[in-house]
């Protein structure tokens, strides 16, 4: 069992451009939620995934979205890029009432 | 909104001596309350966590600590290890797997060989 798993590792962009962010779930998982941890901070909830639909959304601009596919993997988009989008951003997976498993996360600099 | 807070922001304890953690939590629906621990570069990692149904779950030297009425709820650590050194995040959700966690800001522990 791989776990959660995100890609890339490490990403940087410039102000304005947008980003594409990657996470497959741990296996018989079908929740993702996504967070953003600036540096120093605890993670900060972004939005959540089930069945293909956002169910949950933290207080985030809706530069951020996101989707998730019939195989339960997920892609976080951030559009505008700002110099404080700089952060890991963080995917979690569980299934009904199991704890959330956390991926490596994505560590975006924005320049 | 919903909020955790956490204190200290960083704990430094020599060797074997105890730490303890505090947060509180402002939503009165929370039901569930994980623990993470994240070292340096890393993911967080769930260490232990409590629902509100009681009060107190120990495992080996970690335990937690809940009061539903005061929405308080604490983290213990005895016979603290050097490799206990790291970010501990406390957070607070209504319990499924479909609702949001609230983190706490963190607490910073170094354990002095």
């Amino acid at each position: 069992d791989a776990g959660v798993t995100q890609s890339p590792t490490h990403l940087i962009k410039t102000r304005g451009q947008q980003v594409t962010l990657r996470c497959s779930p741990k296996s018989g998982h079908d929740t993702v939620s996504w967070y953003q941890q600036a540096l120093g901070q605890g993670p900060q909830f972004i939005f959540q995934y089930y069945e293909e639909e956002e169910r949950q959304r933290g207080n985030f601009p809706d530069r951020f979205s996101g989707h998730q596919f019939p195989n339960y993997s997920s892609e976080l988009n951030v559009n505008a890029l700002l110099l404080g989008d700089s952060a890991l951003y963080l995917c979690a997976s569980s299934f009904i009432e199991s704890e959330q498993y956390f991926g490596p996360g994505t560590r975006l600099t924005v320049t | 909104g919903e909020n955790v807070e956490q204190h200290p922001s960083t704990l430094s304890v020599q060797e074997g001596d105890s730490a303890v953690i505090k947060c509180t939590y402002s939503d009165s629906a929370s039901n569930y309350f994980p623990w993470y621990k994240q070292e340096l570069g890393k993911r967080p990692q769930l260490i232990i966590d409590i629902r509100s149904n009681v009060g107190e779950k120990k495992d080996q030297r970690i335990a937690v600590t809940l009061n539903k009425t005061a929405k308080h709820f604490s983290l213990h650590i005895t016979e603290t290890q050097p490799e206990d050194s790291a970010v501990y995040f406390c957070a607070a959700s209504k319990g499924t797997s479909y609702d949001k966690v609230i983190f706490g800001p963190g607490t910073s522990l170094s354990v002095i060989p």
